[in-house]
């Protein structure tokens, strides 16, 4: 069975810092990888996704995430916080090739930004 | 023009009754779903339909009945609603296969508030 493990529920960025959020995954079958946020009182919005090719995967808002197969990792890091990046994230793993392919979701991390 | 549409955004009911959240999207996809997501921002998959076809079933209260009329309509009724129920329900859909074009589109999401 997949799972997904965010370690942090919350944190505490100033605004221009670095953001990092850990995500690690298990999975007994090669996955496809999924970073979503949401705002407040909003839906899901997709960040990033890994699913083949670079392991490095660019998304929008200036976020990134790399997939580290050997750590099982899919971290995803900002370069500079900015105010509008307060939300809740969520790493979400789907098992490639199953019928449905649900995906399976981390406990989310909630990013503050202090001024 | 939205992608995933779920209706009502808010539904406040009294404990016992029986509620509708209905979805449609316009995407094209197959695969259709619905997440709920409790209170503490934990979400979890309910129920997968490919194609009007259940194929995913999670340990859900068989209160919970989802119909899909077609692959564009995925609607989950509840009977006799409890307290606990009260929770955000999302809506989603995805493209069957592999590859970079795979993703899933989420609805805004329906507050359900049971008093």
């Amino acid at each position: 069975a997949q799972s997904v493990t965010q370690l942090g529920s919350h944190v505490s960025v100033s605004e221009g810092a670095l953001v990092l959020l850990r995500c690690n995954y298990s999975s007994s079958v090669p996955p496809y990888l999924f970073w979503y946020v949401q705002y407040p009182n909003q839906g899901l919005q997709l960040l990033l996704k890994y699913t083949t090719g670079a392991t490095l995967v660019k998304g929008i808002n200036g976020f990134e995430a790399e997939f580290k197969k050997s750590e099982t990792s899919f971290h995803l890091t900002k370069p500079s916080a900015h105010m509008s990046d307060a939300a809740e994230y969520f790493c979400a793993v789907s098992d490639r090739g199953t019928a449905g392919n649900k995906l399976t979701f981390g406990g989310g991390t909630r990013v503050l930004v202090k001024p | 023009d939205t992608a995933v549409s779920q209706t009502p955004k808010y539904l406040v009911t009294q404990m016992g009754n029986d509620k509708s959240i209905k979805c449609e999207q316009n995407l094209g996809h197959d695969t259709m779903y619905w997440y709920k997501q409790d209170s503490k921002k934990f979400l979890k998959i309910m129920f997968s339909y490919n194609n009007k076809e259940l194929i995913i079933n999670e340990t859900v209260p068989n209160r919970f009945s989802p119909k899909s009329p077609d692959k564009a309509h995925l609607n989950l009724h509840i009977n006799s609603l409890e307290l606990g129920d009260s929770a955000v329900y999302f809506c989603a859909s995805s493209l069957p296969g592999q590859g970079a074009n795979y993703g899933y589109t989420f609805g805004s999401g329906t507050r359900l508030t049971v008093v």
